[in-house]
C-alpha cells in the first residue's frame, strides 16, 4: 500500500498570505490528523477529520482550518500567515481510534 | 491532563553499544495507548510500536525492545547493539480513548540519538 502523501513538500510564503496544504491518506484509512512540529513547541495536534467531519481540534487559533473530502483526502489552510507559523506540518492517517497513526513526509512551511 | 516526558534530550553512543530511551507518562484514564515513533533526518515519523494500557507484556522486535511498567508509568525503549542507522529523534506518545481525543497523540519532546561509528 502507498503511504501517506503530502504536497507540497516545501513552501515559502510571506507574512499575511494564506496557504493550503494537501494530504492523501493510506487507502482505506478514513481518519486524517494534522500536526505542527516546531523546535520550540515540539509536535502539537492541530485537528482530526473522519468521514468529512472534524472530530477533534487542538489549541490553535481560528486561522488554522481544515477539511476532508469524500475520498478521505484532506487539506489544511492557514490564513494571514505569521512568522511563528513556520514549521513542519505533518499529516497522519489511521484506521480507528487508538490505532497507530501513519505519518506523511510533511510540508515544511517557511514564512518570511 | 495527559503528559509525556522524555527526560533525555540527547544521547550519544558508539556503535554496538546498547542504549535505553526513557519515557514517563501521566494520565488518569485507565484505557490508553502508548507509542514510539522514530524521526530520521528526512523528517517523516515512522511508527515503531503501540501498547495498550491492559497489556504490560514486554516486546522484542529484532534489536528493539520495549519495557512497559504501569506501576512507574514508564514505557522505555532499548536498542541493542546500536547501529549508525539508528541515529534519529525518537518520540514517545500517548493516546487516550474518548470522543474528545480522537486522532490526538500527546508527544514527548523527543530524544535525539546519535550513534557514532
Amino acid at each position: 500500500k502507498a503511504g501517506v502523501t503530502q504536497t507540497p513538500r516545501y513552501l515559502i510564503k510571506t507574512r499575511g498570505q494564506q496557504v493550503t496544504l494537501s494530504c492523501s491518506p493510506i487507502s482505506g484509512h478514513r481518519s486524517v490528523s494534522w500536526y505542527q512540529q516546531t523546535p520550540g513547541q515540539g509536535l502539537q495536534f492541530l485537528f482530526e477529520y473522519f468521514s468529512e467531519t472534524q472530530r477533534n481540534k487542538g489549541n490553535f487559533p481560528g486561522r488554522f482550518s481544515g477539511r476532508q473530502f469524500s475520498n478521505s483526502r484532506s487539506e489544511m489552510n492557514v490564513s494571514t500567515l505569521e512568522l511563528g507559523d513556520s514549521a513542519l506540518y505533518l499529516c497522519a492517517s489511521s484506521l480507528e481510534q487508538g490505532a497507530p497513526l501513519y505519518f506523511g513526509p510533511g510540508t515544511r512551511l517557511t514564512v518570511t | 491532563a495527559q503528559k509525556v516526558t522524555q527526560a533525555q534530550t540527547e544521547i550519544s553512543v558508539v556503535e554496538k553499544e546498547d542504549v535505553t530511551l526513557d519515557c514517563v507518562y501521566e494520565t488518569r484514564d485507565t484505557t490508553y495507548y502508548l507509542f514510539w515513533y522514530k524521526q530520521p533526518p528526512s523528517g517523516e515519523l515512522v511508527f515503531l510500536i503501540r501498547r495498550n494500557s491492559f497489556d504490560e507484556q514486554n516486546e522484542i522486535s529484532g534489536r528493539y525492545s520495549w519495557n512497559f511498567q504501569k506501576s512507574t508509568s514508564s514505557f522505555n525503549f532499548t536498542i541493542t547493539a546500536s547501529q549508525v542507522v539508528d541515529s534519529a529523534v525518537y518520540f514517545c506518545a500517548l493516546s487516550v480513548r474518548g470522543s474528545s481525543n480522537t486522532g490526538k497523540l500527546i508527544f514527548g519532546q523527543g530524544t535525539t540519538l546519535q550513534v557514532k561509528p
